[in-house]
């Protein structure tokens, strides 16, 4: 059974370019997180997504950055017109659906360079 | 909302010391705990996570966390550390469903 699978592994961007980040949740993992972490800093959390519907985006940027999770295919990070600040980890985790006792498995994360 | 403190930045110790690790999480009803490796440019690996029974958790490589309910603490111990335990080490809590709110991070660095 693979795990989360993040792609790519490093990207590197020009400022006012966009970074698109692909998530592939583990088998069975209906639930997606995306977190940020920056450097010398612990993980932020930014969205929960379910299938086809974003359930918690609190800690999303309110520009430039949007996400989803369709019905079909692997969640995407997008962010667009990147600048230096959002140069970071970005992990992604998943999960089955949500029970009492449900733990999150996460991806080997997207190194994001933006120069 | 859910906070969680850890309370040593970075933390160098020699081979053979003893390992402890304080996390403190601020949130008033029931979570889960978790702690969680970084090795450098790796992923996170879980350590070990508290649902809910026996508050001292054995995890992997050694690890064990004791949770105490009173304290809202979540501490992370090893009796004797290697240098392959070099790592970030992150405290985690998620109110049982839905996103997990991470602390900032303990550097361990061991020491030959």
């Amino acid at each position: 059974n693979a795990g989360v699978m993040q792609n790519p592994r490093h990207l590197v961007r020009r400022r006012g370019q966009e970074a698109r980040l692909r998530c592939s949740p583990m088998k069975g993992h209906s639930h997606v997180y995306w977190y940020r972490q920056l450097p010398e800093e612990g993980l932020k959390f930014m969205v929960y997504l379910q299938k086809e519907n974003i359930i918690d985006e609190s800690g999303m940027p309110k520009e430039r950055f949007s996400a989803e999770f369709p019905k079909e295919g692997p969640s995407i990070l997008r962010i667009q017109q990147v600048v230096r600040g959002d140069s970071a980890a970005y992990f992604c985790a998943s999960s089955p659906p949500s029970g009492a006792d449900t733990e999150a498995f996460f991806g080997q994360g997207t190194r994001l360079t933006v120069v | 909302a859910q906070s969680v403190s850890q309370h040593n930045h970075h933390v160098i110790l020699s081979e053979a010391a003893s390992l402890e690790l304080g996390c403190n999480y601020s949130y008033g009803g029931t979570v889960n705990l978790f702690w969680y490796v970084q090795y450098p440019g790796q992923h996170l690996q879980l350590l070990l996570k508290y649902f809910s029974g026996d508050p001292l958790v054995k995890g992997i490589k050694g690890f064990e966390a004791e949770f105490i309910k009173s304290k809202f603490s979540f501490n992370l111990r090893k009796p004797s550390v290697q240098w392959s335990d070099t790592a970030e080490y992150f405290c985690a809590v998620n109110a049982r469903a839905g996103k997990s709110t991470f602390g900032d991070g303990t550097t361990l660095t061991v020491k030959p």
